[in-house]
């Protein structure tokens, strides 16, 4: 059974603050990981897709990297605005797979 | 706005009856992917389709069916409905259907059976 694990579940932060969070799965036969944002009352909107070991992406003060190897992606926000609460959502896709598996997410709070 | 749409925003029935949800991707998408979100739970893949034929089944029931049209807009039907098929259904749709291909996802329908 394909899993994909995110953490923390949860975490606040006050505004300003730099955070990181961890996406967990399987390494082998790995094809691409997803991130995605999805804040409440809205739809899941994509963020980075990353194939590569080693990838880094980058949109403004959000950024992912990936490691293929050992199984995990980390998502970092620099200087956290009360804007960038929302649940991240990592999603994985391997070659033998046929549909993205999602982890259940991490859920962002940013206090001004 | 992802460019997805989906119709009807909510939804709210009898256990036993049938619903139908419906899709339109992007314009120039091919693929459309059915997802379920329940309490507690991640989003759950459904159902793949591309380019009008079905090519990825996930946790789907049999009591649900999808299909996508000539048009490409997709429809998922449900049908003998119970208390826990209540749920937030997502459609989302790709270029193509590949793995590393960006995911667009519409607003959802909020389905509640009473």
């Amino acid at each position: 059974i394909l899993n994909v694990e995110q953490s923390p579940q949860s975490l606040h932060v006050q505004e300003g603050d730099s955070t990181n969070f961890t996406c967990s799965f399987p390494s082998s036969n790995f094809y691409a990981l997803h991130w995605y944002r999805w804040e409440t009352a809205k739809s899941p909107e994509a963020l980075f897709v990353m194939t590569l070991n080693g990838d880094e992406k980058k949109k403004g003060r959000i950024s992912a990297t990936l490691n293929t190897k050992e199984g995990y992606s980390y998502l970092y926000i620099k200087g956290s605005q009360p804007e960038d609460s929302a649940t991240y959502l990592c999603a994985f896709f391997n070659q033998a797979g046929t549909a993205l598996i999602f982890g259940k997410g991490t859920t962002l709070s940013v206090s001004s | 706005d992802s460019g997805v749409t989906q119709t009807p925003k909510h939804l709210i029935t009898a256990t036993g009856q049938r619903v139908t949800l419906r899709c339109s991707p992007r314009s120039g998408d091919l693929s459309v992917y059915w997802y379920q979100q329940s309490l507690d739970q991640g989003l759950q893949f459904l159902i793949q389709y591309y380019n009008g034929e079905e090519r990825a089944k996930g946790n789907i029931l049999e009591r649900f069916s999808a299909q996508q049209f000539p048009d490409l807009h997709s429809e998922l039907n449900l049908s003998s409905l119970e208390l826990g098929d209540s749920a937030l259904y997502f459609c989302a749709s790709s270029e193509l259907a590949g793995g590393p291909d960006t995911q667009y996802f519409g607003p959802g329908t909020r389905l509640t059976v009473l």
